[in-house]
């Protein structure tokens, strides 16, 4: 069963104007959330993390998600987007009694000027 | 500081050969995970290695297997190549002496498999 889903495959939105994408998880136990950016041909780069505390988690280039456990989501958002933020945006979820990262699909932003 | 390296960066294999992917992680990182990533899709979780013995493993088959080296760099084998391993194949490096679930994965650039 799928246990991270992120709503949106793909989202195109133009420069300077704010895009948000959408997570959410399933879990009986209390859980650690991730998203993921991967640039083209690379890796994956830590975007933000919510571990515990305040649920609003912020990025230093911008972005900032939302912890929400009453609708189990963690939903990203920026404000204002780049053409450098092209890129694929992965969520992510660790529960507290698993070692393992479960991964959404991905959503894959375009940015047009 | 280095972070996670991963060789090679690219490789072809024909079906049925046996491949060995390798990961050095993060200075100072004691645990090694890796992951499959289909083209499209989202990382896949393999299995994670710490202290030399495999932790835990996701859902793939014995044909995947692993190796974790007293110095923490890690192995990962696939014998008897489909088509459809081929994908980029990531591996994370995180510090987990104890389940201390503070710390976050880093991850290489990946290993790109083709099989053919």
């Amino acid at each position: 069963a799928q246990s991270v889903t992120q709503l949106d495959s793909q989202v195109p939105v133009f420069e300077e104007a704010p895009v948000e994408l959408r997570c959410n998880y399933s879990s009986s136990v209390s859980v650690y959330l991730f998203w993921y950016v991967q640039y083209p041909n690379q890796g994956l780069q830590l975007l933000l993390k919510y571990l515990s505390g305040s649920t609003l988690v912020e990025s230093i280039n911008g972005f900032e998600a939302e912890f929400n456990k009453s609708q189990t989501s963690f939903h990203l958002r920026k404000p204002s987007v780049h053409i450098s933020d092209t890129a694929e945006y992965f969520c992510a979820v660790r529960r507290s009694n698993d070692y393992k990262l479960s991964f959404g699909a991905g959503t894959t932003v375009t940015v047009r000027a | 500081d280095a972070g996670v390296t991963q060789s090679p960066t690219h490789l072809i294999k024909t079906r049925g050969q046996q491949v060995t992917l390798r990961c050095s992680p993060k200075s100072g990182h004691d645990t090694v995970s890796w992951y499959q990533q289909a083209l499209g899709q989202g990382p896949q979780f393999i299995f994670q290695y710490y202290e030399e013995e495999e932790r835990q493993r996701g859902n793939f088959p014995d044909r995947f297997s692993g190796h974790q080296f007293p110095n923490y760099s890690s192995e990962l084998n696939v014998n008897a190549l489909l088509l459809g391993d081929s994908a980029l194949y990531l591996c994370a490096s995180s510090l987990v002496g104890l389940p201390r679930w503070d710390t976050e994965a880093f991850f290489g650039q990946g290993t790109r498999l083709t099989v053919v």
